[in-house]
C-alpha cells in the first residue's frame, strides 16, 4: 500500500460547488503539505502544517482552506471552486528529523468547470 | 528567498543523444538541499537524487548524472544515450530552512525514436 494517499484521484466539479481533497499517510511524518501543479509553472506551495496544531500559509493560498483533522490526514478544500483552480494537486510528508526529504503522493486532477 | 529556475521549457532530443537539464538556485542560507524529480505523463512525481550544500561531488547513477557546482550556483542533470522513456518533465528544486520545497517550473523533455 502507497505510504501517501490521496482522494479523489480525479474530481470534475462546477464552478461554485465546495469540494475536499484529502490526503491520509501512514508514514507516521509530523509535516504534511499540498501543492498545486499547472502546466508550466512547476509546484506552488498551498499550505503546509508542521504539527496537528500548526498550518501555515504558502505561496497561493488564497482561495483556499485545510484542516489537520490527526497527524496523518491533511485536507484541503477550496470553498467555492472557480476554472482557474483547475490543475494538479500534491499532497506531500516530512518528518521533523529529516525535515529535507519529502515524500508525494499520486497527485488530484481537479477539473472545475 | 529561495528561487530555482529551470531556463529550458521544452527539450527534443533523439533517441541515444545525450542532453542535460540546467537548474540555477538563489539561496541565502548556507545549509542547503537539492533535488530533482521525474514526472512522467502518468503524472507521479519520481524522486531521483537529493544533494547536500555541502558535498559537491558529482553523482552518477546509470544513464543519470548530476553536476552541482556552488560558484555558478547550478545543479545540471545530464541523461545520456536517452531512451524514449526518459520523455518527462524533470523538475529541479530546493528546500533551505524551515521553507518546504521552492520548485522550478520544469523542463519537458521528449525523446523521439
Amino acid at each position: 500500500d502507497a505510504d501517501v494517499t490521496q482522494t479523489p484521484r480525479n474530481r470534475i466539479t462546477k464552478t461554485g460547488k465546495r469540494i475536499m481533497l484529502e490526503c491520509s499517510q501512514t508514514k507516521g511524518h509530523d509535516r504534511m503539505y499540498w501543492y498545486r501543479q499547472d502546466p508550466g509553472l512547476g509546484l506552488r506551495l498551498i499550505y503546509y502544517s508542521f504539527d496537528v496544531k500548526d498550518i501555515n500559509k504558502g505561496e497561493i493560498s488564497d482561495g483556499y482552506s485545510v484542516s489537520r483533522q490527526a497527524q496523518a490526514k491533511f485536507s484541503l478544500s477550496l470553498e467555492s471552486a472557480i476554472p482557474n483552480q483547475t490543475a494538479l494537486y500534491f499532497c506531500a510528508t516530512s518528518d521533523y528529523q529529516d525535515p529535507y526529504e519529502q515524500y508525494f503522493g499520486p497527485g488530484t486532477r481537479l477539473t472545475v468547470t | 528567498a529561495q528561487k530555482v529556475t529551470q531556463a529550458q521549457t521544452e527539450i527534443s532530443v533523439v533517441e541515444k543523444e545525450d542532453v542535460t537539464l540546467d537548474c540555477v538556485y538563489e539561496t541565502r542560507d548556507t545549509t542547503y538541499y537539492l533535488f530533482w524529480y521525474k514526472q512522467p505523463p502518468s503524472g507521479e512525481l519520481v524522486f531521483l537524487i537529493r544533494r547536500n550544500s555541502f558535498d559537491e561531488q558529482n553523482e552518477i547513477s546509470g544513464r543519470y548524472s548530476w553536476n552541482f557546482q556552488k560558484s555558478t550556483s547550478s545543479f545540471n542533470f545530464t541523461i545520456t544515450a536517452s531512451q524514449v522513456v526518459d520523455s518527462a518533465v524533470y523538475f529541479c528544486a530546493l528546500h533551505s530552512g524551515n521553507t518546504p520545497l521552492v520548485f522550478g517550473k520544469g523542463t519537458r523533455l521528449s525523446v523521439i525514436a
